[in-house]
């Protein structure tokens, strides 16, 4: 599966838009990418997830251009609730037997 | 509300001790897996299984074997617990879907430490 980077951490400050890039070189046709959520103290729970173009949902949105090599999270009007670390993924999906690689993640910080 | 379920949310066990981490799942789902998480290192797969008695390693399996006997359950062994195996660890669920990446449900996480 493709290797994932993204920056280690950020910070940002109550009602401003977040982006976060991951860059995913070697994504194949078969692969989606996928963005997870942690809060401390708790499992990661799963935010968004799509192919290509843009996908958006109650929580954020998703931005992949057309060769697909990198993606972005976007976060509109960040809270401080929103302080956690953000994992991009690329999930094959030809294949029940789907194992998740997560990498270190972004950890966001939002000031007041 | 899906729930995945991890036995204990912390665990004081000493070297040398065997140790078991249970972890079930209430959605039906084919597969399961567990992780470890340290600072710094972000979560790192230990095993994960696809169906009822099947596993496959991860990519820190020494140490750790698992168990899987019932769809429902997946368990972590410690054979012989050591300090560096004092870790988080997560359990999560996905359903065994062709369609596209699905998502992944994880427990609470279990806080162990090895003393």
């Amino acid at each position: 599966l493709a290797k994932t980077t993204q920056p280690i951490s950020m910070d940002s400050y109550e009602g401003q838009e977040v982006n976060i890039t991951c860059s995913h070189n070697n994504i194949a046709t078969n692969d989606y990418i996928t963005w997870y959520q942690q809060f401390p103290s708790q499992g990661p729970r799963f935010i968004i997830q799509g192919y290509k173009t843009k996908v958006t949902n109650e929580v954020a949105s998703l931005f992949i251009p057309a060769d697909r090599k990198s993606s972005t999270l976007s976060l509109p009007r960040v809270s401080l609730s929103d302080t956690a670390v953000y994992y991009c993924l690329v999930v094959r999906k030809d294949t029940g037997r789907r194992a998740l690689t997560f990498g270190s993640g972004t950890r966001l910080q939002v000031q007041p | 509300d899906v729930k995945v379920t991890q036995s204990s949310r912390y665990l004081v066990k000493r070297t040398g001790e065997k140790v078991f981490l249970e972890c079930v799942q209430d959605m039906d789902h084919e597969n399961m897996f567990w992780y470890r998480q340290d600072p710094g290192l972000g979560l790192r797969l230990i095993y994960f299984s696809y169906d009822v008695k099947m596993k496959e390693k991860g990519d820190i399996p020494e140490g750790y074997s698992v168990s899987r006997e019932k769809k429902e359950r997946f368990s972590l062994i410690l054979e012989s617990a050591s300090t560096n195996q004092t870790s988080m660890y997560l359990c999560a669920s996905s359903e065994y879907g062709t369609g596209g990446g699905t998502e992944a449900f994880f427990g609470q996480g279990t806080r162990l430490t090895v003393v």
